[in-house]
């Protein structure tokens, strides 16, 4: 069983289009997170979920909205979705301080 | 904030060379360190890790010291395999309780070359 999974792997859409990536784990973590990757490599983190409360919104604008419908998933949606979005999304959950398990990512090309 | 700043690569090594990857930090306290490594196609995994000044992390032959009079943790390791090809990433913890984060460097690229 996959302990961290994200779909879609690939995601391809125009300039201006709402997408979603969701994220589930089966780890029994309390916390998870959203990482973005750019074309570099460079990770930065976007957003931290503690058992369904906001944790850390890292200046991400407010097209990107996160929802944690429960401890377990921590879905991402982003809205008019620009050609600077496009890069590799990282879902993460965490049982404590440092120790990440990573999802293997959503690579979004906007056009 | 913290940062952590690692160095360049791409890095090409052969098969059985001896590897080095800098990273230093500039953090306010005296955070936990860790290198992660990502291989193509993946997500990144926890490589090793240390939580105070003068531990050593160590794991598949990899070894990072946390050095605190030279704010480094630099990854080594005596002989790399083909299979070792990957990004590596430096990472420090920020925060703490429920509200703590990774910072990552920019990741390294190692190429190893039979």
């Amino acid at each position: 069983d996959t302990a961290v999974s994200q779909t879609p792997k690939y995601l391809v859409t125009q300039m201006g289009n709402d997408k979603s990536i969701k994220c589930e784990q089966n780890l029994g973590h309390d916390t998870m997170y959203w990482y973005k990757q750019d074309s570099k490599k460079f990770l930065k983190i976007m957003f931290s979920y503690n058992n369904k409360e906001l944790i850390i919104n890292e200046t991400v604008p407010n097209r990107f909205s996160p929802k944690s419908p429960d401890k377990a998933h921590l879905n991402l949606h982003i809205n008019s979705l620009e050609l600077g979005d496009s890069a590799v999304y990282f879902c993460a959950s965490s049982p404590d301080a440092g120790k990440l398990f990573f999802g293997s990512g959503t690579q979004l090309s906007v056009l | 904030g913290d940062s952590v700043t690692q160095m360049e690569g791409p890095v090409t090594l052969s098969e059985e060379a001896f590897l080095t990857i800098n990273c230093t930090y500039t953090a306010t306290g005296y955070p936990s360190l860790f290198w992660y490594v990502q291989y193509p196609g993946e997500g990144l995994q926890l490589l090793l890790k240390a939580t105070k000044a003068d531990d050593k992390g160590s794991n598949k032959g990899f070894e990072a010291t946390y050095r605190k009079e030279t704010t480094s943790f630099h990854l080594e390791k005596g002989s790399v395999q083909v299979s070792d090809s990957a990004v590596y990433f430096c990472a420090l913890q920020e925060g703490g309780g429920s509200n703590y984060k990774l910072t990552f460097g920019k990741g390294t690229l190692l190429t190893v070359n039979p």
